[in-house]
């Protein structure tokens, strides 16, 4: 178990709608990752926040938009949703702000995102 | 700009042999490398890192890479395989300025027969 909490673990939904995932971090850890997991673009950083503020930006759509909030939990939000969206959505957490000097992510089990 | 590339995205061995993943990396300065395994339906856990101290890094589990800057690579090694190895391993790379995300590579595909 590494520490990081997110829910839901499954999610159905259809083109168009909009949803929201939601990650808990480690205790402790300042910094929250988002990752989108799909077999044709493999790991794709989405966004990193570090104590509430956006610290780095990837290839996140402006559809997707996420947040930190003061108790450090994160919330990822996808709107208009559609098929190429279905993906395996991973969180991570690190007590640093930046991957480069620790590199130790401690990631959550994911959200499986289903659009039909 | 940083980047890995897993050259293989499938290996198959038998247990009881020994495990290679291959990596290659890119980075405009000295990077920070990782690899990162992911067991069916988990998340991602990290196996060793390698942070511009010794060039051979040992992980968890008996797997070690090497660093190496002449071939830009950080090939991923274990003498022998056991069934629970079956896992999915990702190469990643950092550069070291805060705020720097981790890059990953596509990934291998570790298949363990007995």
């Amino acid at each position: 178990d590494s520490g990081v909490t997110q829910t839901p673990k499954h999610l159905i939904t259809a083109t168009g709608q909009r949803v929201t995932l939601r990650c808990s971090p480690r205790s402790g850890d300042l910094s929250v990752y988002w990752y989108q997991q799909s077999l044709d673009q493999g790991l794709q950083f989405l966004i990193q926040y570090y104590n509430g503020e956006e610290r780095a930006k990837g290839n996140i759509l402006e559809r997707f938009s996420a947040q930190q909030f003061p108790d450090l939990h994160s919330e990822l939000n996808l709107s208009s949703l559609e098929l190429g969206d279905s993906a395996l959505y991973f969180c991570a957490s690190s007590v640093t702000s930046g991957g480069g000097d620790t590199g130790e992510l401690f990631f959550g089990e994911g959200s499986r995102l289903t659009v039909l | 700009a940083q980047s890995v590339t897993q050259l293989d995205s499938h290996v198959s061995v038998s247990e009881g042999t020994p495990v290679l993943l291959r990596c290659n990396y890119s980075s405009s300065y000295s990077p920070s490398l990782f690899w990162y395994v992911q067991h069916p339906n988990k998340g991602l856990q990290l196996l060793l890192k390698y942070t511009s101290a010794a060039t051979l890094v040992k992980g968890i589990n008996g797997f070690e890479a090497e660093f190496k800057k002449s071939e830009t690579s950080f090939h991923l090694t274990k003498p022998s395989a056991h069934m629970s190895d079956a896992a999915e391993y990702f190469c990643v790379v950092s550069g070291r300025q805060a705020g720097t995300a981790l890059i990953f590579g596509k990934g291998t595909t570790l298949s363990v027969s007995s």
